[in-house]
Protein backbone atom coordinates (compact mmCIF):
# COMPACT_ATOMS: atom_id res chain seq x y z
CA UNK A 1 0.00 0.00 0.00
CA UNK A 2 0.95 3.72 -0.97
CA UNK A 3 1.66 5.71 2.76
CA UNK A 4 1.01 9.30 2.99
CA UNK A 5 2.96 11.58 4.97
CA UNK A 6 2.24 15.56 5.56
CA UNK A 7 4.04 17.90 7.36
CA UNK A 8 3.77 19.56 9.67
CA UNK A 9 1.26 17.97 12.16
CA UNK A 10 0.40 21.05 12.70
CA UNK A 11 1.10 24.52 12.03
CA UNK A 12 0.73 28.46 13.60
CA UNK A 13 1.04 31.03 11.42
CA UNK A 14 -0.86 34.80 10.86
CA UNK A 15 -3.50 36.41 8.68
CA UNK A 16 -1.36 37.56 5.67
CA UNK A 17 1.25 34.49 6.13
CA UNK A 18 2.44 32.38 3.14
CA UNK A 19 1.88 28.63 4.55
CA UNK A 20 3.86 25.82 2.73
CA UNK A 21 2.26 21.96 3.85
CA UNK A 22 4.24 18.53 2.47
CA UNK A 23 2.68 15.94 1.25
CA UNK A 24 5.40 12.70 0.69
CA UNK A 25 4.30 9.37 -0.67
CA UNK A 26 6.22 6.14 0.39
CA UNK A 27 6.64 5.63 -3.67
CA UNK A 28 6.08 7.59 -7.01
CA UNK A 29 2.53 8.80 -7.81
CA UNK A 30 3.56 10.50 -10.39
CA UNK A 31 1.14 13.69 -10.29
CA UNK A 32 -1.90 11.72 -9.10
CA UNK A 33 -2.28 14.06 -5.44
CA UNK A 34 -5.07 15.55 -4.47
CA UNK A 35 -5.58 18.08 -1.74
CA UNK A 36 -8.60 18.74 0.63
CA UNK A 37 -9.84 21.32 3.18
CA UNK A 38 -11.83 20.30 6.62
CA UNK A 39 -13.49 23.01 8.53
CA UNK A 40 -14.65 21.77 11.98
CA UNK A 41 -17.79 19.28 11.63
CA UNK A 42 -17.93 19.89 7.97
CA UNK A 43 -17.30 17.49 5.24
CA UNK A 44 -13.89 17.55 3.17
CA UNK A 45 -13.81 19.80 0.43
CA UNK A 46 -11.65 19.46 -2.84
CA UNK A 47 -9.09 22.27 -3.00
CA UNK A 48 -6.57 21.06 -5.67
CA UNK A 49 -6.63 17.58 -8.21
CA UNK A 50 -3.82 16.60 -10.16
CA UNK A 51 -1.09 18.29 -7.90
CA UNK A 52 -1.58 21.42 -9.40
CA UNK A 53 -4.90 22.02 -10.80
CA UNK A 54 -7.05 24.35 -8.94
CA UNK A 55 -11.34 23.00 -8.25
CA UNK A 56 -13.37 25.40 -9.42
CA UNK A 57 -14.40 28.21 -7.02
CA UNK A 58 -11.04 27.77 -5.09
CA UNK A 59 -9.81 31.25 -3.99
CA UNK A 60 -6.20 31.45 -6.70
CA UNK A 61 -4.24 32.00 -3.12
CA UNK A 62 -4.40 27.85 -2.96
CA UNK A 63 -1.65 26.35 -5.33
CA UNK A 64 -0.23 22.94 -5.57
CA UNK A 65 2.87 21.14 -6.87
CA UNK A 66 5.41 18.33 -7.49
CA UNK A 67 5.22 15.41 -8.99
CA UNK A 68 6.70 12.20 -8.03
CA UNK A 69 6.73 11.34 -4.37
CA UNK A 70 7.10 15.12 -3.06
CA UNK A 71 4.13 17.21 -3.40
CA UNK A 72 2.92 21.02 -1.32
CA UNK A 73 0.23 23.31 -0.37
CA UNK A 74 0.95 26.55 -0.60
CA UNK A 75 -1.06 29.24 0.55
CA UNK A 76 -0.23 32.73 -0.77
CA UNK A 77 -1.70 34.86 1.80
CA UNK A 78 -3.58 33.44 5.05
CA UNK A 79 -7.42 34.47 5.46
CA UNK A 80 -9.20 33.63 8.03
CA UNK A 81 -11.49 31.36 6.75
CA UNK A 82 -8.40 29.11 5.66
CA UNK A 83 -7.55 28.07 9.21
CA UNK A 84 -8.60 24.74 8.53
CA UNK A 85 -7.25 20.90 8.58
CA UNK A 86 -5.46 19.99 5.43
CA UNK A 87 -5.61 16.41 3.82
CA UNK A 88 -3.46 15.13 0.98
CA UNK A 89 -4.59 12.18 -1.16
CA UNK A 90 -3.36 9.61 -3.71
CA UNK A 91 -5.49 8.62 -6.61
CA UNK A 92 -2.17 6.59 -8.10
CA UNK A 93 -3.34 3.22 -7.00
CA UNK A 94 -6.55 1.37 -7.44
CA UNK A 95 -8.64 1.32 -5.58
CA UNK A 96 -8.42 4.88 -4.49
CA UNK A 97 -7.58 5.29 -0.82
CA UNK A 98 -4.49 6.98 0.76
CA UNK A 99 -5.19 10.08 2.99
CA UNK A 100 -1.83 11.30 5.05
CA UNK A 101 -2.54 11.85 8.82
CA UNK A 102 -3.44 15.58 8.10
CA UNK A 103 -2.39 19.58 8.92
CA UNK A 104 -4.39 21.04 11.29
CA UNK A 105 -3.64 25.23 10.72
CA UNK A 106 -4.52 27.32 13.95
CA UNK A 107 -4.22 30.79 13.89
CA UNK A 108 -1.14 32.60 15.93
CA UNK B 1 -27.99 21.02 -7.52
CA UNK B 2 -25.32 18.32 -7.48
CA UNK B 3 -25.89 17.04 -3.84
CA UNK B 4 -25.46 13.85 -1.57
CA UNK B 5 -27.53 13.57 1.68
CA UNK B 6 -26.11 10.23 3.87
CA UNK B 7 -28.38 8.93 6.44
CA UNK B 8 -28.74 5.81 8.44
CA UNK B 9 -26.85 6.16 10.95
CA UNK B 10 -26.74 5.81 14.63
CA UNK B 11 -26.04 4.03 18.20
CA UNK B 12 -25.48 0.12 17.70
CA UNK B 13 -23.86 -2.97 19.89
CA UNK B 14 -20.59 -4.24 19.16
CA UNK B 15 -21.34 -7.48 16.61
CA UNK B 16 -24.39 -5.39 15.54
CA UNK B 17 -25.48 -4.35 12.27
CA UNK B 18 -26.35 -1.14 10.10
CA UNK B 19 -26.96 0.36 6.57
CA UNK B 20 -25.51 3.53 5.64
CA UNK B 21 -27.73 4.84 2.58
CA UNK B 22 -26.68 7.99 0.35
CA UNK B 23 -28.48 9.76 -2.04
CA UNK B 24 -27.61 11.56 -5.12
CA UNK B 25 -29.75 14.62 -6.74
CA UNK B 26 -28.03 16.29 -9.89
CA UNK B 27 -26.01 13.22 -11.16
CA UNK B 28 -26.10 9.33 -11.57
CA UNK B 29 -24.55 7.36 -9.28
CA UNK B 30 -24.50 4.56 -11.83
CA UNK B 31 -22.43 6.43 -14.18
CA UNK B 32 -19.86 7.25 -11.39
CA UNK B 33 -17.46 6.06 -8.88
CA UNK B 34 -19.00 6.20 -5.66
CA UNK B 35 -16.94 6.23 -2.22
CA UNK B 36 -17.46 5.82 1.26
CA UNK B 37 -14.83 7.36 3.49
CA UNK B 38 -14.96 7.78 7.63
CA UNK B 39 -13.40 9.87 10.39
CA UNK B 40 -13.18 8.22 13.69
CA UNK B 41 -13.69 11.06 16.66
CA UNK B 42 -10.84 13.12 16.65
CA UNK B 43 -8.85 11.19 13.98
CA UNK B 44 -8.15 11.83 10.26
CA UNK B 45 -9.90 10.39 7.09
CA UNK B 46 -9.88 7.17 5.89
CA UNK B 47 -11.26 5.59 2.83
CA UNK B 48 -13.89 2.17 3.41
CA UNK B 49 -14.71 1.65 0.29
CA UNK B 50 -15.62 2.05 -3.57
CA UNK B 51 -17.86 1.01 -6.04
CA UNK B 52 -17.00 1.71 -9.83
CA UNK B 53 -19.56 2.82 -12.15
CA UNK B 54 -18.96 -0.80 -13.83
CA UNK B 55 -19.60 -2.74 -10.32
CA UNK B 56 -16.72 -4.10 -9.21
CA UNK B 57 -16.08 -3.19 -5.25
CA UNK B 58 -13.13 -2.90 -3.04
CA UNK B 59 -12.56 -2.19 0.53
CA UNK B 60 -10.09 -1.78 3.01
CA UNK B 61 -8.78 -4.08 4.49
CA UNK B 62 -10.22 -2.63 8.16
CA UNK B 63 -13.65 -3.51 6.76
CA UNK B 64 -13.03 -6.19 4.01
CA UNK B 65 -15.62 -9.17 4.89
CA UNK B 66 -17.69 -6.96 6.88
CA UNK B 67 -18.90 -4.23 5.27
CA UNK B 68 -20.48 -4.40 1.71
CA UNK B 69 -20.84 -1.13 -0.77
CA UNK B 70 -23.99 -1.35 -3.29
CA UNK B 71 -26.14 0.92 -5.27
CA UNK B 72 -29.96 0.90 -6.39
CA UNK B 73 -29.96 2.94 -9.83
CA UNK B 74 -33.79 2.78 -9.45
CA UNK B 75 -33.39 5.38 -6.43
CA UNK B 76 -30.08 6.99 -7.46
CA UNK B 77 -28.67 6.22 -3.82
CA UNK B 78 -25.55 4.65 -2.90
CA UNK B 79 -25.24 2.04 0.09
CA UNK B 80 -23.08 0.95 2.92
CA UNK B 81 -23.83 -2.34 4.66
CA UNK B 82 -22.07 -2.65 7.64
CA UNK B 83 -22.14 -6.23 10.05
CA UNK B 84 -20.48 -7.15 12.91
CA UNK B 85 -20.15 -3.94 14.10
CA UNK B 86 -16.62 -3.04 16.03
CA UNK B 87 -16.24 -0.45 18.84
CA UNK B 88 -12.95 0.78 16.24
CA UNK B 89 -15.85 1.29 13.78
CA UNK B 90 -17.16 4.58 15.65
CA UNK B 91 -17.18 7.10 13.04
CA UNK B 92 -18.72 9.76 10.83
CA UNK B 93 -18.93 8.28 7.86
CA UNK B 94 -19.06 10.16 4.28
CA UNK B 95 -20.15 9.42 0.66
CA UNK B 96 -18.41 10.98 -2.00
CA UNK B 97 -18.28 11.71 -5.84
CA UNK B 98 -15.03 10.24 -7.54
CA UNK B 99 -14.87 12.29 -10.46
CA UNK B 100 -12.90 11.24 -13.64
CA UNK B 101 -11.10 14.18 -15.41
CA UNK B 102 -8.99 13.67 -18.11
CA UNK B 103 -5.76 15.63 -18.97
CA UNK B 104 -5.90 16.52 -22.57
CA UNK B 105 -2.39 17.17 -22.67
CA UNK B 106 -1.30 13.93 -21.69
CA UNK B 107 -4.71 11.64 -21.55
CA UNK B 108 -3.77 10.40 -18.51
CA UNK B 109 -7.27 9.65 -16.09
CA UNK B 110 -7.25 11.21 -13.17
CA UNK B 111 -9.66 10.36 -10.01
CA UNK B 112 -10.69 13.42 -7.32
CA UNK B 113 -13.56 13.44 -4.89
CA UNK B 114 -15.29 16.43 -6.08
CA UNK B 115 -19.03 16.05 -4.48
CA UNK B 116 -19.27 15.03 -0.42
CA UNK B 117 -22.02 14.88 1.61
CA UNK B 118 -22.45 15.90 5.06
CA UNK B 119 -21.98 12.40 6.89
CA UNK B 120 -23.87 10.22 9.05
CA UNK B 121 -22.37 9.18 12.48
CA UNK B 122 -22.27 5.66 13.70
CA UNK B 123 -21.62 4.79 17.14
CA UNK B 124 -20.57 1.40 18.02
CA UNK B 125 -20.85 0.86 21.66
CA UNK B 126 -23.02 -1.66 24.69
Amino acid sequence: DIQMTQSPSSLSASVGDRVTITCRASQSISSYLNWYQQKPGKAPKLLIYAASSLQSGVPSRFSGSGSGTDFTLTISSLQPEDFATYYCQQSYSTPRGGFGQGTRLEIK
Amino acid sequence: EVQLVESGGGLVQPGGSLRLSCAASGFTVSSNYMSWVRQAPGKGLEWVSVIYSGGSTYYADSVKGRFTISRDNSKNTLYLQMNSLRAEDTAVYYCAREFRWENLKSRYYYYYMDVWGKGTTVTVSS
